[in-house]
């Protein structure tokens, strides 16, 4: 399966726009790019996902490279309560729907 | 927020015991997942199932078994527990299709589980 890459942790200020990088150079036509995040002492969930053209939802967008080898989660104004681990996956469009997690980028929101 | 519940939410239990884990859905999705996670890492996916009595392997799947006997329920059963099992379990759910809806993975709130 295809990788990705992030970074271990940021900081970012409350009420600041917060960009995400994430980087997948071995990414295969068919892999959808999709991110989650894990709050303290929850499960993961659902942020949003893409394939080629740039997405938007009311919690953040993603923004995906033309050559798609990376994308950036933004987080239009961060909040406290957006402090979590986000993790950037690739899920291959196949049967199984499995996504497979790496570390992921602890965030951390200053007031 | 999607009705996934996870059963017992914390447990502690002694090498060599089983130890059955239960995810119960009402959302009616064909796939169920169950994940494991480490401190400081992420979730490793250990069996999936994508319909009733049909399961595969994931990631980490050795010293793991699971059922899935109704659309609602899946079950993880460790036959013997190992203090390497401890960890925090996820439940997850989806549905697959071509609809944007669709694809999302909704995790349950986690099963704390201790070998000692």
């Amino acid at each position: 399966d295809a990788k990705t890459t992030q970074p271990n942790s940021m900081e970012s200020n409350e009420e600041e726009p917060v960009h995400l990088p994430c980087n997948h150079s071995t990414i295969s036509g068919t892999d959808y790019i999709h991110w989650y995040r894990q709050l303290p002492s929850q499960g993961p969930e659902y942020v949003i996902h893409g394939l080629t053209s740039n997405v938007n939802n009311r919690m953040a967008s993603l923004a995906i490279a033309e050559d798609r080898k990376s994308s950036t989660l933004i987080l239009h104004r961060a909040t406290l309560r957006d402090a979590a681990v986000y993790y950037c996956i690739l899920r291959r469009n196949n049967a199984g729907n499995m996504l497979t997690f790496g570390g992921g980028t602890r965030l951390m929101v200053k007031p | 927020d999607a009705g996934i519940t996870q059963s017992p939410r914390h447990k502690v239990t002694e090498t060599g015991t089983p130890v059955t884990l239960r995810c119960h859905q009402t959302e009616n999705h064909r796939y169920m997942y169950w994940y494991r996670q480490d401190p400081g890492h992420g979730l490793r996916l250990i069996h999936y199932s994508y319909g009733v009595k049909d399961t595969d392997k994931g990631e980490v799947s050795d010293g793991y078994s699971v059922s899935r006997s109704k659309t609602e329920d899946f079950l993880l059963t460790l036959e013997s527990a190992t203090s390497s099992q401890t960890s925090v379990y996820f439940c997850a759910i989806s549905e697959f299709g071509d609809s944007p809806s669709y694809n999302e993975q909704f995790f349950g709130p986690g099963t704390r589980l201790t070998v000692l």
